[in-house]
């Protein structure tokens, strides 16, 4: 089993660009997460989805969008990046009645 | 409002030492504690968990002690070993949620 997988590992953007971050699992889990972290800062939750097909903001969503394209697959795109958004991104998933989160490899977004 | 604190960003212990990680809370509804180990360039992984019905939780090196009325955990790490140096985040979960609020880390260094 891979886990919880991400890509790209490493991503330079322009301000204005858009990107989409690409996140799988193979735990058969039904809830999803998408993180960032910031130096000083901890990991904070961006957006997060309890089970296919439903997703709720967390505590830092504005400048982002997500997609539960199935129960594997959880996307999370900028759509005009800014430099704001330089941040290293983890996704991950958990089963909800074990409450443990399995984190993926992290992906190193620079936005120039 | 930070609802989890880890105040000492950083600690240094000598190998074979004990190394003593503190967590503090305010959210009186959080009922499962969780330690993540992250080392650089890569994702969290799970380390130990305690529930709020136990005040002990020991598993090897590591043991998670948890004070509720003064809502705050510890994480021991006994003896302590070069490849132990990591971030730790302690990461409460609150009743009826998935949800996971990270404190800001404590960077771990074992010197020989």
């Amino acid at each position: 089993n891979a886990g919880v997988t991400q890509t790209p590992k490493f991503q330079v953007l322009k301000t204005g660009q858009s990107m989409t971050l690409q996140c799988a699992q193979d735990m058969n889990h039904n809830s999803m997460y998408w993180y960032r972290q910031d130096p000083g800062m901890g990991l904070r939750l961006i957006y997060y989805s309890a089970s296919e097909g439903t997703t709720d903001k967390g505590e830092v969503p504005n400048g982002y969008n997500v997609s539960r394209l199935n129960k594997r697959e959880f996307s999370l795109r900028l759509e005009s990046a800014a430099p704001s958004q330089t941040s290293v991104y983890f996704c991950a998933s958990s089963d909800y009645r074990e409450g443990t989160q399995y984190f993926g490899p992290g992906t190193r977004l620079l936005v120039l | 409002d930070q609802q989890v604190k880890q105040n000492s960003p950083s600690l240094s212990v000598q190998e074979g030492r004990i190394s003593i990680l503190n967590c503090d809370y305010t959210n009186s509804m959080f009922d499962y504690f969780l330690w993540y180990k992250k080392y650089p360039a890569e994702g969290p992984t799970f380390l130990i968990s305690i529930s709020s019905i136990k005040d002990k939780n020991e598993d090897g090196r590591f043991t998670v002690f948890l004070n509720k009325s003064a809502k705050h955990l510890s994480l021991h790490i006994v003896p302590s070993q070069p490849g132990d140096s990591a971030v730790y985040f302690c990461a409460p979960r609150s009743y009826n949620t998935d949800k996971l609020i990270f404190g800001t880390g404590t960077r771990l260094q074992v010197f020989p």
